[in-house]
């Protein structure tokens, strides 16, 4: 049983579409953070959320952290193929240990 | 500013062996975490070490054993290899400080293959 289920696990969408990836946890986290992973390279930070509610935007990405801080989204507009790539949620749980989504492998065509 | 090195990229073992897997940190980090990743689990915490102690383990058997060195640099040894211990090991540096965790910082992994 994971402790951070993300939604869905795959996703093939067109050039231009938007989307939006679920992590989520009947736990509380003190912070969690988006990577993204492409084939043979190791996961790439994204951003890192903190508080309860809060909303950081990356060009086309916006993450946002639950207010109970046990979920995050991940919405992506106008994806490009660019986007895709694994993209992995990580819980930091109780200022100790990281755990890791599952995961959702985004596919955008041209 | 160098990223994290893993050395080698790839290995093929066979059942019964022993395996050792290094990383080398971004400078100044003193923090190492490594992780296994396969298509089934997805990334599993397999053990943190800092300041060449082990400060946090995972759920996995003792065959898996790691150590870190003065200069931040570890290592992650698997004993008695089994067929389920094939997957990408990725290790992670950051500069966490006490209960600051700071971001980590992957490698591109060591992809291991057992027959």
């Amino acid at each position: 049983t994971q402790l951070l289920e993300q939604s869905p696990q795959f996703l093939s969408i067109q050039e231009g579409e938007n989307l939006t990836v679920y992590c989520n946890s009947s736990s509380v986290f003190s912070s969690l953070q988006w990577y993204r992973q492409e084939p043979g390279e190791g996961p790439v930070l994204l951003v890192t959320v903190v508080t309860g509610g809060e909303v950081k935007k990356l060009k086309r990405l916006t993450f946002q952290f639950g207010d109970a801080r046990k979920d995050s989204s991940l919405h992506i507009t106008a994806a490009q193929p660019g986007d895709t790539g694994l993209y992995l949620c990580a819980g930091l749980y109780n200022f100790n240990k990281f755990y890791f989504g599952s995961g959702t492998k985004l596919n955008v065509k041209p | 500013k160098a990223g994290v090195t893993q050395t080698p990229r790839y290995l093929i073992k066979t059942r019964g062996q022993q395996v050792t897997l290094s990383c080398s940190p971004i400078s100044g980090h003193r923090s190492v975490s490594w992780y296994q990743q396969t298509p089934g689990q997805g990334l599993q915490f397999l053990f943190e070490y800092f300041s060449e102690t082990q400060r946090n383990k995972g759920n996995f058997p003792g065959r898996f054993s790691g150590r870190q060195f003065s200069n931040s640099r570890s290592e992650m040894n698997v004993s008695t290899l089994e067929l389920g211990d094939s997957a990408l090991y990725l290790c992670a540096s950051s500069c966490r400080q006490g209960l600051e965790f700071q971001p980590q910082h992957f490698g591109d992994g060591t992809r291991l293959s057992i027959l």
